[in-house]
């Protein structure tokens, strides 16, 4: 019962931006959105997480909308190494805990 | 910092075999703990989580089991592996409004 939606896949040319949208309509006042990428047989990596600011570090940036039903992560220029499938999570308290449930992903595909 | 560690790494294992994967957490209190598979060519999968010592939830019916036995130990186990059972295995942690995930293992039942 994924709380996220992405695209299946998306292209980006080398040395381009890489925008991956997100929907997660049903997200709670208290819920964060984190975006995580697996580069084939590794675990997931961290990328950013946000509650409703835009953020940026030295990865990425990441849009949120300001009703929060969707975002954007943003890989300002993206290399053959960002090839991945990135995840998108909304994680936050439910019953007292937090519980992280991935979606499907997005595997994104840079171009050389 | 918090660092989580799994192991073994790899394994490979006959039909029928025992498992047990092993996760670790360091650099914090009370953490929510998480196992989940990745199928070849699939996403990941939730399988149990954790909010203290003992107390284990099972997202969907299985032949693995779960054990937290200290704050910061989550065991992920079999008594008789299938083939269905082969997979990338992960164990994460969660504080509030941080999460990490450890670098997995990969287990092959042959």
């Amino acid at each position: 019962d994924a709380k996220t939606t992405q695209p299946t896949s998306m292209d980006c040319a080398e040395g381009r931006a890489a925008n991956l949208p997100c929907n997660h309509s049903t997200i709670s006042g208290n819920e964060y959105v984190y975006w995580y990428r697996q580069i084939h047989s590794q675990g997931p990596q961290y990328i950013i997480h946000g509650l409703k600011n835009n953020e940026t570090n030295e990865m990425a940036s990441l849009i949120i909308t300001e009703d929060r039903k969707s975002s954007t992560l943003i890989l300002p220029h993206a290399t053959l190494r960002d090839t991945a499938v990135y995840y998108c999570i909304v994680s936050g308290n439910s019953g007292g805990y937090q519980k992280v449930t991935f979606g499907t992903g997005t595997k994104l595909q840079v171009i050389p | 910092s918090q660092t989580i560690h799994q192991w073994p790494a790899t394994l490979v294992q006959p039909v029928g075999s025992p498992l047990s994967l092993e996760c670790t957490v360091e650099g914090t209190s009370n953490p929510n703990l998480y196992w989940y598979r990745q199928a070849a060519g699939r996403g990941l999968q939730l399988l149990f989580y954790s909010v203290g010592i003992g107390q284990i939830s099972s997202e969907v019916p299985q032949n693995l089991s779960a054990s937290r036995p200290q704050d910061r130990q989550f065991i992920l186990s079999s008594k008789k592996l299938l083939l269905s059972d082969s997979g990338f295995y992960l164990c994460a942690w969660s504080v509030g409004g941080s999460s990490d995930f450890g670098p997995g293992t990969r287990l092959t039942v042959t």
